[in-house]
């Protein structure tokens, strides 16, 4: 029972377009939702994160919003560039639950094209 | 200051043989996480240790696998006779304390390869 999906397993938008990557969730438990980009050959890096009471948080070119009644959330980025190509996991964090461990979707790779 | 350190970055065993992946977590880091990704898959949580304690080891199967973190030295995955299904990239996280709005920070990994 997977419960957090990342529906599109790639995405490819062109550069200085604008990227915007999907998550839905089951639990409506989770603490906090959390953005990962991750390159070939290399481990995941921390990108992003919104609370659970937030509908929107921004930083620079990267924006996610938290629908809560849809249990939906997206990343935004605008705009796009080559280097943002990677793999882009969403995650969930529940306090409540297993000690906090994070709860990874299966990822969505983004190509941007020059 | 040195992030999360794996090691190997690849281990190749056949199968019926042992394997230990080892993590250091980042200095000042005390809680331990790993997770696997199979291929095509997304990262599944397997084990969560602090210091000399296993916290939850609720998606680590229940035969072959153990994990520890020991008062001094790396944390330690082993998978005892491994084989085909068990080859994926492990990944080990830390974080200071029980993770927060930042999540955790993982290492790059070891690929492991059962032939």
């Amino acid at each position: 029972d997977q419960q957090v999906k990342q529906n599109s397993p790639s995405l490819s938008v062109q550069e200085g377009r604008i990227s915007i990557l999907n998550c839905d969730y089951t639990n409506s438990m989770f603490d906090y939702f959390l953005w990962y980009k991750k390159y070939p050959a290399e481990g995941p890096t921390f990108l992003i994160s919104i609370s659970s009471i937030k509908d929107k948080n921004e930083d620079g070119r990267f924006t996610v919003f938290l629908n809560k009644s849809a249990k939906h959330l997206s990343l935004h980025i605008v705009p796009s560039q080559p280097g943002d190509s990677a793999v882009y996991f969403c995650a969930a964090l529940n306090y409540g639950g297993s000690q906090g461990n994070l709860i990874f979707g299966k990822g969505t790779k983004l190509s941007v094209k020059p | 200051n040195a992030g999360v350190m794996q090691n190997p970055r690849h281990l190749v065993r056949r199968r019926g043989q042992e394997a230990r992946l080892r993590c250091s977590p980042m200095k000042g880091h005390s809680h331990v996480y790993w997770y696997r990704q199979l291929p095509e898959e997304g990262l599944k949580f397997m084990v969560y240790l602090q210091k000399e304690n296993i916290i939850d080891e609720s998606g680590m199967p229940k035969e072959r696998f153990s994990a520890e973190f020991p008062k001094e030295g790396p944390s330690i995955l082993r998978i005892q006779q491994v084989v085909r299904g068990d080859s994926a990239a492990y990944f080990c996280a830390s974080s200071p304390q029980v993770a927060d709005s930042y999540g955790y920070t993982f290492g790059s990994g070891t690929r492991l390869t059962v032939v």
